[in-house]
């Protein structure tokens, strides 16, 4: 039972460049949620999904998109990388209903736009 | 949307000494409020949570306590130990997390020896 698996670790892009941050999890889980980490911002929610083929728009969803074509993945695109997406992304997943709530966290991609 | 304050920023205690640390929100939807430790380099692990129907919670040297009243809710580690330095978030959600946490912008907790 690996829990929330994210991929890749490190990245680095040049300004305009694409790509995409997969999260894998292996725990059954409805919901799962992409944030990103800022020094002294705390997390920010981007994007959520609560089940297979729907997305939802968190709180800074502007220049990502996100797909949830099977439950256990949930990807994460930047179609032209900004130095503004610098920062480290956490992929989150849990369960639905009266336990929803408890997030699980994968390790987190790290990422560098220059 | 909602929005969570946390205070302080940084809180420095002696080793043994008891650590509080302070969050607000805004939105009287919100009935789930957790909290996550977070070291350098490392996820946010989750330490303890509270959910609306409940005034408080407690696991060994940590509590969390809950006014719904006044939307605050707070962490208390008590008998601190070296270990326990490390940047501590609160959070908050409605739906019971379905719509994703909104978080506080973290304390850097750090025990003196």
């Amino acid at each position: 039972n690996a829990g929330v698996t994210q991929t890749p670790k490190f990245r680095v892009l040049k300004t305009g460049q694409s790509m995409t941050l997969l999260c894998a999890q292996d725990m059954n889980h409805e919901y799962m949620y992409w944030y990103r980490q800022d020094p002294g911002m705390g997390l920010r929610l981007i994007h959520y999904s609560v089940g297979e083929g729907t997305t939802a728009k968190g709180e800074v969803p502007d220049g990502y998109n996100v797909s949830r074509l099977k439950k256990q993945n949930f990807l994460l695109g930047l179609e032209s990388a900004a130095p503004s997406q610098t920062s480290v992304y956490f992929c989150a997943s849990s369960y639905s209903g009266t336990s929803g709530g408890l997030q699980y966290f994968g390790a987190g991609t790290r990422l560098s736009v220059l | 949307g909602e929005n969570v304050e946390q205070h302080p920023s940084t809180l420095s205690v002696q080793e043994g000494d008891s650590a509080v640390i302070k969050c607000t929100y805004s939105d009287s939807a919100s009935n789930y409020f957790p909290w996550y430790k977070q070291e350098l380099g490392k996820r946010p692990q989750l330490i303890i949570d509270i959910r609306s129907n409940v005034g408080e919670k407690k696991d060994q040297r940590i509590a969390v306590t809950l006014n719904k009243t006044a939307k605050h809710f707070s962490l208390h580690i008590t008998e601190t130990q070296p270990e326990d330095s490390a940047v501590y978030f609160c959070a908050a959600s409605s739906g019971g997390g379905a719509d994703g946490l909104t978080f506080g912008k973290g304390t850097h907790l750090i025990i003196q020896p």
